[in-house]
């Protein structure tokens, strides 16, 4: 079964903080892995991909295990604009395209 | 910043009616797609579409569902006979290349159209 797997949340941490999402993916055959942001009610958008060697913008950091199939999101610095659900999200390649298969999201709520 | 654009926004109808829900995609983009999600639930996969066919689709696009691409520039996603657990938000979204290309590749998703079925 192609399932994506993630932290439930929510986190609450306050500004200046550091947070880490957590995501398993079970399908050993996905190659491609990102980060979508979802605000409440708005559409998912692409926060970041992730790489196998682990890649970095800004405060944002992420890192992609495949022997393990995990994937993680590191929030440093944390921003009231932060608040928003975190997507993990892994593509499956299937027939002669793919599709997105998305976790369910944690949700993260950075108070002043 | 491009944008996929959808409409309507949101829409009520009654369960048996048939709806349909338009997109238009960035204009240099070549594969479409539908993906739904439930109040509180996860966004799943409905549909993708390129070379105007369908290039997979899940168990959730039974043959209630059906896309089209009437024109040059709109991408439609039809239900046929709606049913109360058809209520979600449907989102389209269009990328210039396949999902397992993420080099350079974003996948953009329009604000959806929010449907409710009574």
């Amino acid at each position: 079964r192609k399932e994506v797997e993630q932290d439930p949340g929510p986190f609450n941490v306050p500004e200046g903080a550091t947070v880490a999402f957590n995501c398993t993916y079970s399908n050993s055959a996905s190659q491609s892995f990102f980060w979508y942001r979802q605000d409440c009610r708005k559409e998912p958008k692409l926060l970041m991909s992730v790489y196998s060697s682990g890649n970095e913008d800004g405060r944002f950091t992420a890192q992609l295990n495949r022997a393990s199939q995990y994937i993680s999101l590191l929030i440093r610095d944390s921003k009231l604009s932060d608040s928003a659900t975190y997507l993990c999200v892994a593509a499956h390649y299937g027939g002669s395209q793919g599709n997105l298969i998305f976790g369910k999201g944690t949700k993260l709520s950075v108070k002043p | 910043e491009p944008e996929v654009t959808q409409t309507p926004s949101h829409q009520v109808t009654q369960m048996g009616q048939e709806v349909i829900l338009r997109c238009v995609p960035i204009s240099n983009h070549l594969y479409f797609y539908w993906y739904r999600q439930i109040l509180g639930q996860k966004v799943e996969f409905l549909v993708s579409f390129y070379n105007n066919e369908i290039s997979e689709k899940s168990e959730i696009f039974d043959d209630q569902f059906s896309v089209e691409r009437p024109d040059g520039s709109n991408f439609t996603l039809k239900i046929r006979s709606t049913k109360l657990e058809d209520s979600a938000m449907y989102f389209c979204a269009s990328s210039t290349r396949g999902v397992w290309d993420s080099t350079g590749n974003t996948i953009y998703f329009g604000e959806g159209s929010w449907l409710t079925v009574v």
